[in-house]
Parts: C-alpha cells; sequence; structure tokens
C-alpha cells in the first residue's frame, strides 16, 4: 500500500532563517506532488506541485521554492523566512490529474 | 474561474442527530470533480468522495451521503446518526479537468456533543 511521510511535525524557526521540509511516498512510482499552505481557521492554498523528477509549477508566487530531487520526494525550500510564512503545511500525491489526493500529516511552522 | 462556498462556518449537533453540510461550486467547464476531506484535529486531510461532472447519482456510505445536484451546483453531505467521532473540519473542493489545481472551500467544523 502507498504511504506518504512528512516531517518534522512541528517546527519553530526564527525570521530570516532557511527552511527545508520534506515528504516522501512509498508504495507508488512517479505520482503527482503538491505543497499546499492552510492559514488558521482557512481551507488549503496549492503552493507547488510537480508531475515528474525536475518538474516544478509554481501556482502562487512568494519566499518559497520547492524541489523534487527523486521520484517520491518533494522538498519545500526556504533561504529566508517570513513571518507571513508561518502556517500549515501539508503534502499530498496523486495518482494522476483529477484523482483524489493522499496527504501527509502536516508541518506546523512557526516563524518568529 | 472556479469557487467554492461552504456557507457553514460552523455546525454544533447533539450525538446521534443527522447533519447536513452543504457546498456550492462555481464553473463554466463541463467536465469537473468533486471532493469532500475530513480534516480531524490531528490536521491529516482525509479523503472521502470524489464525484465527476457526469455522474449525478447520490452515493451512500455506511452513515454518509452525498447529494450531487447539478441543477443548483450544489454536493451536500450528509452524516446520518452522527457520533463525536465525526467532529472534524469538512473541506469541499473542485478541480476542473484542465487543471491541476484543487479549489476549495473555506472548510465546515463540525462538533458532535455527546
Amino acid at each position: 500500500s502507498q504511504t506518504i511521510h512528512q516531517w518534522p511535525a512541528t517546527l519553530v524557526q526564527p525570521v530570516g532563517s532557511p527552511l527545508s521540509l520534506e515528504c516522501t511516498v512509498e508504495g507508488t512510482s512517479n505520482p503527482n506532488l503538491y505543497w499546499y499552505r492552510q492559514a488558521a481557521g482557512r481551507g488549503l492554498q496549492l503552493l507547488f506541485y510537480s508531475v515528474g523528477i525536475g518538474q516544478i509549477s509554481s501556482e502562487v508566487p512568494q519566499n518559497l521554492s520547492a524541489s523534487r530531487p527523486q521520484d517520491r520526494q518533494f522538498i519545500l525550500s526556504s533561504k529566508k523566512l517570513l513571518l507571513s510564512d508561518s502556517g500549515f503545511y501539508l503534502c499530498a500525491w496523486s495518482e494522476q490529474k483529477n484523482t483524489e489526493a493522499f496527504f501527509g500529516q502536516g508541518t506546523r511552522l512557526t516563524v518568529v | 474561474a472556479q469557487k467554492v462556498t461552504q456557507a457553514q462556518t460552523e455546525i454544533s449537533v447533539v450525538e446521534k442527530e443527522d447533519v447536513t453540510l452543504d457546498c456550492v461550486y462555481e464553473t463554466r467547464d463541463t467536465t469537473y470533480y468533486l471532493f469532500w476531506y475530513k480534516q480531524p484535529p490531528s490536521g491529516e486531510l482525509v479523503f472521502l468522495i470524489r464525484r465527476n461532472s457526469f455522474d449525478e447519482q447520490n452515493e451512500i456510505s455506511g452513515r454518509y451521503s452525498w447529494n450531487f445536484q447539478k441543477s443548483t451546483s450544489s454536493f451536500n453531505f450528509t452524516i446520518t446518526a452522527s457520533q463525536v467521532v465525526d467532529s472534524a473540519v469538512y473541506f469541499c473542493a473542485l478541480e476542473v479537468d484542465s487543471n491541476y489545481q484543487l479549489i476549495w472551500g473555506a472548510g465546515t467544523k463540525l462538533i458532535i456533543k455527546p
């Protein structure tokens, strides 16, 4: 069966520090991968998606970047965090476009 | 442009009551997909159902049922005989065939009191 791992679960980082969140998927190949952000009490906002190794599409211009160095690995990064980067970050995968997505457990990021 | 509206911000009912969560969507695309997800307090989103625009059959899964009506652009979710474990935030989402982006509603927080 397929599983998705996302870490860390919680992170407190000072303003201006770098960020690296990692997500890996097991049990499938060539999945579509997604990074979402959820502000408190709000719906999800798609940040990046990837349909293959090295392919990254950005939905929202911002202080963050994403990379997919391996087929089942998706990384969310920032060189310098802003206070506004605080939020709940979720990684997800799907078999293909328009199918259900399966989510990781999320990372709660607080920038102080 | 696409949009999903979940007008109910929070619903509170007593256990064993039936409850319906509303979802209204907007799109000009003829091929689209509708989803419901559950987000319990732990934060992880759990997939509940996917419906494509050509399948208006209602679906029942245990205590859960979904009513898809294209005429009113609605995809409502009913929980029958609610239980405390149903307490969560429920999200409705829309994806059009030409896009990778799920458009999410703001969510409805459901509180089931014992």
